[in-house]
């Protein structure tokens, strides 16, 4: 059975770095894309980004919002998944999500990440 | 970008009952379309894809239909279990992006 936990949420300061890791298990990790999503305390789903397996050229795709911020990357050898966020903003906060693929269906339990000074 | 716009925004069904939900893209993204339900305090659950295919485990009683740019989810008989907030999804085009929601409440 594929499972997906996230980690690494926390409490941060504006302008801050967080990384999140995205670990999976129950699945070949390296043929399929990686999604990330988030979801502000009380608000709608909110698609973050996305990363190519190697075979499509492991290419990321991102949110305006998050973009020239955020960064995914991918560990196959390790089946993780890295969203690297810099630059936090205080509208950062959310609970963060990851999927396999795009349609799969499996998603992480999810990670709270809140910004704040 | 792609909007989506859900309406309503709350819906109040009696158990039993028929839910109607739709969705609106600003363009076409053909069929290229998702529904999901979600739940306190849990992850997404993918409940349609493709516009009218469900995804696994998913009961007959979910079913979806529409293209292009109006999109419709109907739940033909409300289950206690199906009172949650349901969101609409485009992966036409990048970014990928989703309705607001409508929250399916007991009546």
């Amino acid at each position: 059975e594929v499972q997906l936990v996230e980690s690494g949420g926390g409490l941060v300061q504006p302008g801050r770095s967080l990384r999140l890791s995205c670990t999976a298990s129950g699945s070949t990790f390296g043929d399929y894309a990686m999604s990330w999503f988030r979801q502000a305390p009380g608000k709608g789903l909110e698609w973050v980004g996305f990363i190519r397996s190697k075979r499509y050229g492991g290419t990321a795709e991102y949110a305006a919002s998050v973009k020239g911020r955020f960064t995914i990357s991918r560990d196959d050898s390790k089946s993780i998944a890295y969203l690297q966020m810099n630059s936090l903003k205080t509208e950062d906060t959310a609970v963060y999500y990851c999927s396999l693929g795009e349609l799969s269906g499996y998603w992480g339990q999810g990670t709270l990440v809140t910004v704040s000074s | 970008e792609i909007v989506m716009t859900q309406s309503p925004a709350t819906l109040s069904v009696s158990p039993g009952e028929r839910a109607t939900l739709s969705c609106r893209a600003s363009q076409s993204v053909s069929s290229n379309f998702a529904w999901y339900q979600q739940k306190p305090g849990q992850a997404p659950r993918l409940l349609i894809y493709g516009a009218s295919t469900r995804a696994t485990g998913i009961p007959a009683r979910f079913s979806g239909s529409g293209s292009a740019t109006e999109f419709t989810l109907t739940i033909s008989s409300l289950q206690s279990e199906d009172f949650a907030v349901y969101y609409c999804q485009q992966y036409n085009d990048w970014p990928r992006t989703f309705g607001q929601g409508t929250k399916v409440e007991i009546k």
